[in-house]
């Protein structure tokens, strides 16, 4: 069974620094995995992700995130916090063997922002 | 020029009212999902349907029923609302393949 597991609900830091929010993932099967962005009162908006080509993925707004597969984990980050990043992120897993096209999601790590 | 539009945006009713959600994609894709994000902000997949079929069934009540007229369009009907069915509802579509779902702006709906 796949499962993802965000590793801090509440993240803040200081605009201008750099943001870090973990992710670790369970998967049967080679995964797809993503990070999806939630703004307040908005939609689910997708940053980036990873179907087992670069293990470095780069997304919108300065986002990456990198696969490591001997670590199970899939941690996104940015070199510079904007206070626009101020939001709701969310790990998601795709087992690519799945029927239906099945998304399961962490838990959500809330980012605040500092000025 | 919305890629995954619902309506309404807002829904308040009264607990045992029926009530439906819409939903249309203009992305040409194949399969359309539903959503619930609970007061935890967590997301849990209800439906999926591809070309009109039911493909994922989560346990969801019997009072939750999908329909989907055309593959542009997916629509979710509640019967006799109860007070845990509050939450934020959301589309999304995908081509199955792909596996990349794109989600329209949510439904929050309030039942009193």
């Amino acid at each position: 069974a796949q499962s993802v597991t965000q590793l801090d609900s509440h993240v803040s830091v200081s605009e201008g620094t750099p943001v870090l929010l973990r992710c670790n993932y369970s998967s049967s099967y080679s995964p797809s995995l993503f990070w999806y962005v939630q703004h307040p009162n908005k939609g689910l908006q997708l940053l980036l992700k990873y179907t087992s080509a670069a293990t470095l993925v780069k997304g919108i707004n300065g986002f990456e995130a990198e696969f490591k597969k001997s670590e199970t984990s899939f941690h996104l980050t940015k070199p510079s916090a904007h206070m626009s990043d101020a939001a709701e992120y969310f790990c998601v897993v795709s087992d690519r063997n799945n029927q239906g096209g099945k998304l399961i999601f962490g838990q959500g790590t809330e980012l605040s922002v500092k000025p | 020029d919305t890629a995954v539009s619902q309506t309404p945006k807002y829904l308040v009713t009264q607990m045992g009212n029926d009530k439906s959600i819409k939903c249309e994609q203009n992305l040409g894709h194949d399969t359309m999902y539903w959503y619930k994000q609970d007061s935890k902000k967590f997301l849990k997949i209800m439906f999926s349907y591809n070309n009109k079929e039911l493909i994922i069934n989560e346990t969801v009540p019997n009072r939750f029923s999908p329909k989907s007229p055309d593959k542009a369009h997916l629509n979710l009907h509640i019967n006799s609302l109860e007070l845990g069915d509050s939450a934020v509802y959301f589309c999304a579509s995908s081509h199955l393949a792909q596996e990349t779902q794109y989600f329209g702006p949510g439904t929050r709906l309030l039942v009193l």
